[in-house]
């Protein structure tokens, strides 16, 4: 399979634990979005790289949020010390920056719910 | 800022009727794209189409339609002949800037039934 894989599919933790989530993109893509979908909702971005650096946040993501993608490949995204609020479908797509938009490709979605 | 609104939350149709979906956005960028994304129950965004600002042609692909109006900032989509597997909900999205993140409009959720 080579789309882009998301792990683990679901999470569901404790109010004030920590949780990372990881996203394998589709090889030599560059860009790679992080977005959020609450229920009934459609996603909002969060975040994205080109390469390995991060060229931009949204300001829904709190101090609480670090996302990193080492080497220009997977990406982490890790929430701490969760909230209920932040129960919800952290999806991950990657592109292929050639200068003029191309499509992004979605991941299944990591389910996170807190309890 | 860019903004799309979705105004049909939820449509419910019978198999072989046709649908149009709607979609108005509001963008200040003078290139942009507009996309349309199906999600299924499993939950996966597919692609279906992309337009960019420039090209107000319609576009038929099988039974699946676009009309993208710009004087009305307007991208509906339309569904002919609907199928049980046409369940979903349907994204209307924008793209535009450098960074080309995407913002989704809220969503209709399609229910064809047998």
């Amino acid at each position: 399979d080579t789309g882009v894989s998301q792990d683990p599919r679901h999470k569901i933790t404790k109010r004030g634990q920590n949780v990372t989530f990881r996203c394998d993109p589709i090889s030599e893509h560059n860009r790679l979005y992080w977005y959020r979908q609450t229920l009934g909702q459609g996603p909002e971005f969060l975040t994205y790289f080109q390469n390995e650096a991060q060229l931009e946040k949204s300001r829904l993501l709190s101090d609480r949020f670090s996302a990193e993608r080492p080497k220009g490949s997977f990406s982490t995204l890790e929430i701490q010390r969760t909230e209920q609020g932040d129960s919800a479908m952290y999806l991950c797509a990657s592109s292929l920056d050639i200068g003029s938009y191309n499509e992004q490709f979605f991941g299944p979605g990591t389910r996170l719910t807190v309890l | 800022a860019q903004k799309v609104t979705q105004a049909q939350t939820e449509i419910s149709v019978v198999e072989k009727e046709d649908v149009t979906l709607d979609c108005v956005y509001e963008t200040r960028d003078t290139t942009y794209y507009l996309f349309w994304y199906k999600q299924p129950p499993s939950g996966e965004l597919v692609f279906l189409i992309r337009r960019n600002s420039f090209d107000e042609q319609n576009e038929i692909s099988g039974r699946y339609s676009w009309n993208f109006q710009k004087s009305t900032s307007s991208f509906n989509f339309t569904i002919t002949a609907s199928q049980v597997v046409d369940s979903a909900v349907y994204f209307c999205t924008h793209s535009g800037g450098s960074n080309y993140k995407l913002t989704f409009g809220k969503g209709t959720l399609l229910t064809v039934n047998p």
